[in-house]
């Protein structure tokens, strides 16, 4: 079985600060894990994955998200956060020799102000 | 650019109609999913499929059912639709070779259905 969970259910920062979301996650295997954001009334769009090699993962907008497989997590970063950057995030897990079923997390909403 | 396509953005049905909920991918994905998204709840798998004609029971399947007759084409049926069904469906595609490019999830723009 697996699981995925995002602790915080919204996250606030200020325009211009760091952020983070948080991503643990649990796989009997090894794990791919993704990350996703979701703007109003739209689809799921991929932002970044990790599947192997480097735990620092970069995707698009900036967003990055490391791999660390002793806390079991994969946090998702961005150094300067902007208010366009306010949207719904899922991180999603699969295991690798799964036939393709990823279980994602609740969602952290991210909120942005200026 | 690779698209996952849903037939409608809104739709509004009468309990207890039949409800066909259509989705269409061009990347000539094997793996193809029904999600449906409640506020607090994030995204619940509703059905699988891995293949023409194959399907996997996913997370909440009671009161669905899903077609794949053809490799593009995936579609989610309410065989009587309820008010609890009122809720966003998303589709969404895979890749499922584990080193491929597509292995993420590719989705539609979801479809919002409202039981009344």
């Amino acid at each position: 079985a697996q699981s995925v969970a995002q602790p915080e259910d919204q996250v606030n920062v200020a325009e211009g600060n760091p952020l983070t979301v948080k991503c643990t996650y649990s796989v009997s295997g090894n794990p791919y894990l993704f990350w996703y954001v979701q703007y109003p009334n739209r689809g799921l769009q991929f932002l970044l994955k990790y599947i192997t090699g480097d735990n620092l993962v970069k995707g698009s907008y900036g967003f990055e998200a490391e791999f660390n497989k002793s806390q079991t997590s994969f946090h998702l970063k961005k150094p300067s956060a902007l208010v366009s950057d306010s949207a719904l995030y899922f991180c999603a897990v699969r295991d690798m020799f799964d036939a393709g079923k990823s279980t994602f997390g609740d969602g952290t909403t991210l909120t942005v102000k200026p | 650019d690779v698209k996952v396509t849903q037939s409608s953005r809104y739709l509004v049905k009468r309990t207890g109609e039949k409800v066909f909920l259509e989705c269409v991918q061009d990347m000539d994905h094997e793996n193809m999913f029904w999600y449906r998204q409640d506020p607090g709840l994030g995204l619940r798998l509703i059905y699988f499929s891995y293949d023409v004609k194959m399907k996997e029971k996913g997370d909440i399947p009671e009161g669905y059912s899903v077609s794949r007759e053809k490799k593009e084409r995936f579609s989610l049926i309410l065989e009587s639709a309820s008010t609890n069904q009122t809720s966003m469906y998303l589709c969404a595609s895979s890749d499922p070779r584990g080193a491929s490019v597509d292995t993420e999830a590719f989705f539609g723009q979801g479809t919002r259905l409202t039981v009344v």
